[in-house]
């Protein structure tokens, strides 16, 4: 069936650039998204890609996606203590497929 | 905030009760989902709606659960018989009539704990 898979954890040291994976099967997607969810508050539209591209910056982020590979990834350029936070990979056409959730961690 | 609400925020409940959870979408949008997220997950799909009509079930979905949308608006989740396996966040998302990205705006979810 459909699955999106990605790493659980990362852990930078603020400034630094972070990458959170993805692999995922869904082909139908016609979007891909990143949703950030933070401690008690919901889950939030972080960025998304169109299928047909392969990269997509909005300030800060930068998304990559591998359509041969099925491989997606999130940069995060000067991250933030405000970006800790848990970060998700989402596919599906009309039903959304989440990953597990890649949990970042920002220290000083 | 989205503008997606859901009531109650937390609940907590005994195994064999009963428990409806609300959820009001965006007013403008037609399609209104069902999601539940248990401890160290993601959200997993449970059903939606276009406007009332209810599209599609997950099979997660069992014969205990039982979502409405009686006018089109606001959506009731309901679960019989409440199991400890079903404590879990239970969140709504809705979508504009003609998305652009087919974005989905989340509530805040109903945390259930059934002891």
């Amino acid at each position: 069936g459909e699955d999106v898979e990605q790493s659980l954890f990362l852990s930078v040291r603020e400034g630094d650039s972070s990458v959170i994976n993805c692999t995922y099967t869904d082909s139908s997607s016609t979007y891909l998204y990143w949703y950030k969810q933070e401690p008690g508050a919901g889950l939030q539209l972080l960025t998304y890609i169109f299928s047909n591209m392969d990269m997509k910056q909005d300030q800060r982020l930068t998304v990559l996606l591998n359509k041969k590979d099925k491989h997606l990834s999130l940069r995060i350029a000067d991250t933030q203590t405000g970006d800790s936070a848990i970060y998700f990979c989402v596919g599906g056409y009309n039903k959304l497929i989440f990953g597990a959730g890649t949990r970042l961690a920002v220290h000083p | 905030d989205t503008g997606v609400s859901q009531d109650p925020r937390h609940k907590i409940t005994k195994r064999g009760q009963n428990v409806t959870f609300r959820c009001d979408p965006i007013s403008e949008h037609n399609r209104l989902y069902w999601y539940r997220q248990t401890l160290g997950q993601g959200p997993e799909f449970l059903t939606y709606f276009q406007n009332e009509a209810q599209l599609e079930k997950s099979r997660l979905l069992s014969d205990r659960f039982s979502a409405e949308r009686p006018k089109g608006s606001f959506s009731t989740l309901e679960i019989q018989r409440t199991e400890q396996g079903d404590s879990a966040m239970y969140l709504c998302a809705s979508i504009p009539t003609e998305p652009l990205t087919n974005e989905q705006f989340f509530g805040p979810g109903t945390r259930l704990t059934v002891l």
